[in-house]
C-alpha cells in the first residue's frame, strides 16, 4: 500500500539553525514526491517537487530511492518558515490530483 | 496563479442533513479535486473530476458523496446525509498542465 510517513509532529528550532523535515514513503513503483506548505491562516501551496530539482525559499529535497525518503532541508531557518509542512506522493498512473499526504510536521522557528 | 474560492468557510449542520460545499468561481480549468482533513489527521484524497465526470475516487467517497459542475464554473461537493464522522475541513483544488495543484482555503464542516 502507498503510504507517506512524517515521523515528527512538531519540530522546533532557533533562527539560523539547520532544519530537516523527514519524509519516508512506501511505494513499489516510481513515485512523484512533493512538499506542500501551509502558513498560518493560508491555503496549502506547493513548495517543491522532486522532478524539478530546484531550491525554493532556500529549501531543497532529494529523493533517495534506496532509503525511500524525501527529506526537506534548509541550512538556515528563518522565522517566516514557521508553518505546517506536508510531504505528498503521487502514484505513477494515478490521476494528477490523487496525492497521498503525510500527517504533516509543524515547524516552529524561534527568534 | 489560479484562484480557488470556497464557500462556506464554516458550516454547522445536524446529523442527517444534506450539505453542499462550493468552489467559486473557477475558470479555464479542466481538473478539479476534493480533499478532506479530519482534525489532527492527514489530508485525504476524495475525488478527481475531469471533463465533467469523475475520473478517480477514493474508498472514502461512497454513495453519500457526489460532485458536479452544474453551471460550468461552480464545482460542488454534496454530502447527502451527514454523519458525525464527516466533520472535517474540505479542500477544493484545481490542477494545471504542470501537475501542480492549487488549493482553496477550505470549508470547515461541523456535524452535530
Amino acid at each position: 500500500a502507498q503510504r507517506v510517513t512524517q515521523p515528527e509532529k512538531l519540530l522546533s528550532v532557533f533562527k539560523g539553525a539547520p532544519v530537516e523535515l523527514k519524509c519516508n514513503y512506501s511505494y513499489s513503483g516510481s513515485p512523484e514526491l512533493f512538499w506542500y506548505v501551509q502558513y498560518s491562516r493560508q491555503r496549502l501551496q506547493l513548495l517543491l517537487r522532486h522532478i524539478s530539482r530546484e531550491s525554493i525559499k532556500g529549501f531543497t529535497a532529494d529523493l533517495n530511492k534506496g532509503e525511500t525518503s524525501f527529506h526537506l532541508k534548509k541550512p538556515f531557518a528563518q522565522e517566516e518558515d514557521s508553518a505546517m509542512y506536508y510531504c505528498a506522493l503521487r502514484r505513477y498512473g494515478g490521476s494528477q490530483g490523487n496525492l497521498i499526504f503525510g500527517k504533516g510536521t509543524k515547524l516552529s522557528v524561534k527568534p | 496563479e489560479p484562484e480557488v474560492t470556497q464557500t462556506p468557510s464554516h458550516q454547522v449542520t445536524q446529523m442527517g442533513q444534506e450539505v453542499i460545499l462550493r468552489c467559486v468561481p473557477i475558470s479555464n480549468h479542466l481538473y478539479f479535486y476534493w480533499y478532506r482533513q479530519i482534525l489532527g489527521q492527514k489530508v485525504e484524497f476524495l475525488v478527481s473530476f475531469y471533463n465533467n465526470e469523475i475520473s478517480e475516487k477514493s474508498e472514502i467517497f461512497d454513495d453519500q458523496f457526489s460532485v458536479e459542475r452544474p453551471d460550468g464554473s461552480n464545482f460542488t461537493l454534496k454530502i447527502r446525509s451527514t454523519k458525525l464522522e464527516d466533520s472535517a475541513m474540505y479542500f477544493c483544488a484545481v490542477g494545471t498542465n504542470t501537475g501542480e495543484l492549487f488549493f482553496g482555503e477550505g470549508s470547515r464542516l461541523t456535524v452535530l
